[in-house]
């Protein structure tokens, strides 16, 4: 069985900030993969990366960085410089449809 | 286009009524999911159509039946619905029904039953 956990459920930081959304995962596959999506109040969850099991490459994307690290079976999220636009729940999900609780994030101005 | 479009966005109905919730996709995609969101929680898993076929029903009771006419449709109907059910559906689809693929979301059905 996989479990995703997202241990902070709510972050305030205020405009500029920079901020780490945490993600710890457990699974017993040995190729996985794992993404993180954003749910503006909108309701629509975004897609913002996908990271499979054989990379353990940081990514970065603008103002987005993600830091894969199987040993401690964490990929975690930074967003630099936070913008009010970034308020939203982010969550962590392991490929077969298991989603972590999710991180509330409110950026203040 | 990476669209998928549930409709309608929101949704009042009493407990004896029959309604039903509509996703469309035009990507080409061969899975297509129902999730519930209930406020403050994450998606939960109701129902996986893999090539038009039923692949996964997470227990979800009989008031709730789903219906794929086709690769590009997705239905929910729903009957005899109960107060508890009120939450947000989120239809979503993805290339394949398999680990790697992105799931691409619609906006979802904001449902209240009285």
């Amino acid at each position: 069985a996989q479990k995703v956990t997202q241990a902070q459920t709510e972050i305030s930081v205020v405009e500029k900030e920079d901020v780490t959304l945490d993600c710890v995962y457990e699974t017993r596959d040995t190729t996985y993969y794992l993404f993180w999506y954003k749910q503006p109040p909108s309701g629509e969850l975004v897609f913002l990366i996908r990271r499979n099991s054989f990379d353990e490459q940081n990514e970065i994307s603008g103002r987005y960085s993600w830091n894969f690290q199987k040993s401690t079976s964490s990929f975690n999220f930074t967003i630099t410089a936070s913008q009010v636009v970034d308020s939203a729940v982010y969550f962590c999900t392991h490929g077969k449809l298991t989603f972590g609780q999710g991180t509330i994030l409110t950026v203040h101005p | 286009d990476t669209e998928v479009t549930q409709t309608p966005k929101h949704l009042v109905m009493g407990m004896t009524n029959k309604k039903s919730l509509k996703c469309e996709q035009h990507m080409g995609h061969r899975a297509m999911y129902w999730y519930k969101q209930k406020a403050k929680k994450p998606p939960e898993l109701m129902f996986v159509y893999s090539y038009e076929k039923l692949s996964i029903n997470e227990s979800v009771p009989s008031r709730f039946s789903p219906e794929c006419p086709n690769s590009s449709l997705l239905n929910l109907h729903l009957h005899a619905l109960q107060p508890e059910d009120s939450a947000l559906y989120l239809c979503a689809s993805s290339l394949l029904f398999l680990a790697k693929n992105i799931q691409y979301f619609g906006a979802g059905t904001r449902l209240s039953v009285l």
